[in-house]
């Protein structure tokens, strides 16, 4: 069975510093990856995806991930940290070739300190 | 404008008193699903289905019910709620052959009493 372990339900940083959300998977095929935003009181939009093509996938907002075989992560960053960037933020996992079944991480509460 | 929409937003009821949440999409996309979201456990997903008429249980579909007559309609129904249903859902659609990107609708906060 798949799944998406995000690391630290709330991570903290400075304004301009280096935003970094961690997300491995787990799954038996090659899996579709993404990261969604959510911002108080919405829904979840998406940030990025990957689809085999490229392993650094660049985002909207200057987020960008790369999916890394050998250690089974997807991690997400952004070099400079903006106060709108505070979110929560959901990594989730499509497996190819199959139903649409999407596995989503527990979330991670992005804090922009000033 | 291409969106999810679910109705109503907000909703608190009593143990007990049937409801639906309803959900469309206007992107004529063949998959939806429907989501809770709680503190801690992220989404996790209730129903989802391939196509009209084609439903299936998702991770924790005890206590909902759906159903898909018309393409662009996923109903939630909640057929005897109890308070541990107290959450936040979404609906989400996407096409299987594209993107695979799920839309988003804005979410229905249901309190149950």
């Amino acid at each position: 069975a798949q799944s998406v372990t995000q690391l630290g339900s709330h991570v903290s940083v400075s304004e301009g510093a280096l935003v970094l959300l961690r997300c491995n998977y787990s799954s038996s095929v090659p899996p579709y990856l993404f990261w969604y935003v959510q911002y108080p009181n919405q829904g979840l939009q998406l940030l990025l995806k990957y689809t085999s093509a490229a392993t650094l996938v660049k985002g909207i907002n200057g987020f960008e991930a790369e999916f890394k075989k050998s250690e089974t992560s997807f991690h997400l960053t952004k070099p400079s940290a903006h106060m709108s960037d505070a979110a929560e933020y959901f990594c989730a996992l499509l497996l190819k070739g199959g139903y649409q079944k999407v596995t989503f991480g527990t979330g991670t509460k992005l804090q922009v300190i000033p | 404008e291409a969106q999810v929409t679910q109705n109503p937003r907000y909703l608190i009821t009593v143990t007990g008193k049937k409801l639906t949440v309803t959900c469309s999409q206007n992107m004529n996309h063949e998959y939806m699903s429907w989501y809770r979201q709680d503190p801690g456990l992220g989404l996790r997903q209730i129903y989802y289905s391939m196509n009209v008429e084609v439903t299936d249980k998702g991770d924790v579909p005890e206590g909902y019910k759906v159903s898909r007559k018309e393409k662009r309609n996923f109903p939630l129904i909640l057929e005897s709620p109890s308070p541990n249903q107290t959450s936040l859902y979404f609906c989400a659609s996407s096409e299987p052959r594209g993107s695979n990107e799920q839309f988003f609708g804005p979410g229905t906060r249901l309190t149950v009493l």
